[in-house]
């Protein structure tokens, strides 16, 4: 059973820090993974996706990085804004098609 | 139109009411997913629809029954639910059930009196 962890569960930071997000999980065998931002009380915004085949995605000032032999992936954010202030989920997608969470980090960038 | 729009988003209901939430995508997706969102604890799938037939359902209580039309419509219908049962509930919807690149509603807040 695929298991999915993010730590810390909550992190602050100053504006403009670059900052590294962490994602781990157990099965090596998986189809793609996604990271994702959500608001307080909204749903969840699709931020990068890596199939299984790739090693690393870029968006804006996000870079996600995938690492299947150790069972991590990072999300990069670089000169972070306090817009940026969410909780970022990882998820993967399994061979067998489940997509397993992990229970978010919860980021705050201070002004 | 944004891809994936669920109504109502917010909703209190008695226990003993029914009630439904609605979910519509326009992305041209054929899965749709129910998921259940609670405080502190990771997302719970409860329900996939492929091409309209359900293809999972998570151990999930009958007082939630879910229907789908036609691929681009998921509704949950919601019956003598517990106040445990008050969570946000997302909808998602996929290019199909293997490809599992998940696009969200906003959710519907749900709570339980």
């Amino acid at each position: 059973k695929q298991e999915v962890t993010q730590i810390p569960a909550a992190l602050s930071v100053p504006e403009g820090e670059n900052l590294v997000l962490n994602c781990s999980f157990t099965d090596s065998a998986i189809y793609n993974l996604q990271w994702f931002r959500q608001d307080p009380g909204k749903g969840l915004t699709s931020l990068l996706l890596i199939q299984s085949s790739q090693r690393e995605q870029t968006s804006g000032r996000l870079n996600a990085s995938l690492d299947k032999s150790s069972g991590r992936s990072t999300l990069y954010i670089a000169a972070s804004q306090p817009g940026d202030s969410a909780t970022y989920l990882c998820a993967i997608t399994g061979a067998n098609s489940k997509l397993t969470f992990g229970k978010g980090i919860t980021l705050s960038v201070r002004p | 139109e944004t891809g994936v729009t669920q109504t109502p988003r917010h909703l209190v209901m008695g226990m003993t009411n029914k009630k439904s939430l609605k979910c519509e995508q326009h992305l041209g997706h054929n899965a749709m997913y129910w998921y259940k969102q609670s405080a502190k604890k990771p997302l719970e799938l409860m329900f996939v629809y492929n091409f309209k037939e359900q293809t999972e359902n998570n151990s999930v209580p009958s007082r939630f029954s879910p229907e789908c039309p036609n691929s681009s419509h998921l509704f949950l219908h919601l019956h003598t639910l517990q106040p445990e049962d008050s969570a946000l509930y997302l909808c998602a919807s996929s290019p199909d059930s293997t490809r599992r690149e998940l696009f969200f509603g906003e959710g519907s807040r749900l709570t339980v009196l």
